[in-house]
């Protein structure tokens, strides 16, 4: 079982739809949760970050965390063909592990116009 | 956001040469910056640790001796491909990690490497 698990999709939607996007993961030292987003050929650009449980507004963007049931979530409202794009939900312990971030499979969105 | 860049963007090299990588955070400093490949379709695949001043910590399965990692500086990593042969063809990823305000990772926008 992998640590942290995602949907890869891809996942198709037309313009305006709300997306949710979705991890779950085993290892309850992680405390510190992201979301990025890849365009293709590109590195990846952080979206969203969150310390602990709770959720994370910015614009169209939701960000939760539910420590208690290990599952995060990437909610994007009114979806743009811009957004087109691979969603990855990363993970991390902090110090504990090094810094080190432990990436999801990445979820594939296209919005259609 | 923060801001790191990496130079170049893309390299075409024969085999047998080696191939150097600069990551550097423009913005802040970085103790640790981080080295991946990600191939077609895949996430990220975490090739080594490096931290400024010390030697690099690789992950299991990375050779050592074939990416050289040097973190001289608290905003430069280095990461040279010796030896390139076709199978290192690959995207690689260099990220640096911000302690301040949020602990977390920014990233560079990847070398495309293609060897011949």
């Amino acid at each position: 079982q992998k640590e942290v698990e995602q949907d890869p999709g891809p996942l198709s939607v037309p313009e305006g739809a709300i997306v949710s996007l979705n991890c779950t993961y085993s290892n309850s030292a992680f405390q510190y949760f992201m979301w990025y987003r890849q365009y293709s050929r590109k590195g990846p650009e952080l979206l969203m970050y969150t310390y602990s449980s709770g959720n994370k507004e910015d614009g169209r963007f939701t960000a939760q965390v539910d420590k208690s049931s290990k599952y995060i979530s990437l909610f994007i409202r009114d979806s743009q063909p811009s957004d087109s794009a691979t969603y990855l939900c990363a993970m991390s312990g902090g110090d504990n592990q090094g810094g080190k971030l432990i990436f999801g499979q990445g979820t594939e969105l296209s919005v259609k116009p | 956001g923060a801001v790191v860049s990496q130079h170049p963007s893309w390299v075409i090299c024969k085999s047998g040469t080696s191939v150097k990588i600069e990551c550097r955070s423009l913005d802040f400093q970085a103790t640790t910056m981080f080295w991946y490949r990600q191939f077609p379709k895949q996430s990220l695949m975490l090739m080594a640790t490096s931290n400024e001043g010390s030697k690099a910590t690789y992950e299991q399965g990375v050779e050592k001796d074939k990416f050289l990692i040097n973190h001289a500086s608290l905003t430069l990593s280095t990461l040279t491909v010796t030896s390139a042969h076709p199978e290192d063809s690959s995207f690689y990823i260099c990220s640096a990690r911000r302690l301040t305000p949020t602990d977390t990772q920014y990233f560079g926008p990847g070398t495309r490497l293609t060897v011949l």
